[in-house]
């Protein structure tokens, strides 16, 4: 069954610094998710990442796909407050095209 | 596009008592997900649809949970006898196809006293 785990699980980051949310799933995957979900509200969708080697970005956000590595990042660049949310990886995984598994999500907090 | 729309958005209910979710998923997208999120966890995945046909549910679903999604458009998910544990958002989520963009519903809250 499809593991996904992310680290760090909780990121106190300084505003104007930048750091790396990775993300690792333990079978081959075709599709790698990241999501933005705020308190109390539902998921916000960020980055759809289909190959190896894929690469996209979105003001001060990142995301790599590496599909050898079976890993994602998500890098931060030059951290706002109003990036202190909780972010998640999604991805399928072995036999299952539909089963999208979640990461544990990592709790990101950006302060002065 | 209106966005994918979930209702009720909160319901409080019994222990025992049965509950009905309705998600009605972006136009044209054949896709549709199911999903349950507690207080601090992840999303875990419960079901998910292409069209009207119920491809995998989670070992998760006992027999108190189905859902449907009878003319591949709306998709309802219904807990019979719910239990405390069954307290949770409960999210939708379409796409069009797979490997695109999947977005989700505000969710469905649930409390079960």
């Amino acid at each position: 069954e499809l593991k996904v785990e992310q680290n760090p699980l909780f990121l106190s980051m300084q505003e104007g610094k930048n750091y790396t949310i990775y993300c690792n799933y333990s079978t081959t995957s075709d599709r790698l998710y990241w999501y933005r979900q705020d308190p109390g509200k539902s998921l916000e969708s960020l980055f759809v990442l289909l190959s190896n080697g894929a690469v996209k970005q979105e003001g001060r956000l990142m995301a790599s796909l590496d599909t050898k590595a079976r890993l994602s990042t998500l890098h931060i660049t030059a951290a706002v407050h109003d990036l202190s949310a909780t972010y998640f990886c999604q991805c399928a995984g072995g036999t299952s095209y539909g089963k999208l598994t979640f990461g544990q999500g990592t709790i990101l907090t950006v302060h002065p | 596009d209106t966005g994918v729309s979930q209702d009720p958005r909160h319901k409080i209910t019994k222990r025992g008592q049965n509950v009905t979710f309705r998600c009605d998923p972006i136009s044209e997208h054949n896709r549709l997900y199911w999903y349950r999120q507690t207080l601090g966890q992840g999303p875990e995945f419960l079901t998910y649809f292409q069209n009207e046909a119920q491809l995998e549910k989670s070992r998760l679903l006992s027999d108190r949970f189905s859902a449907e999604r009878p003319k591949g458009s709306f998709s309802t998910l219904e807990i019979q006898r719910t239990e405390q544990g069954d307290s949770a958002m409960y999210l939708c989520a379409s796409s069009r196809n797979p490997g695109n963009t999947i977005y989700f519903g505000e969710g469905s809250w649930l409390t079960v006293v």
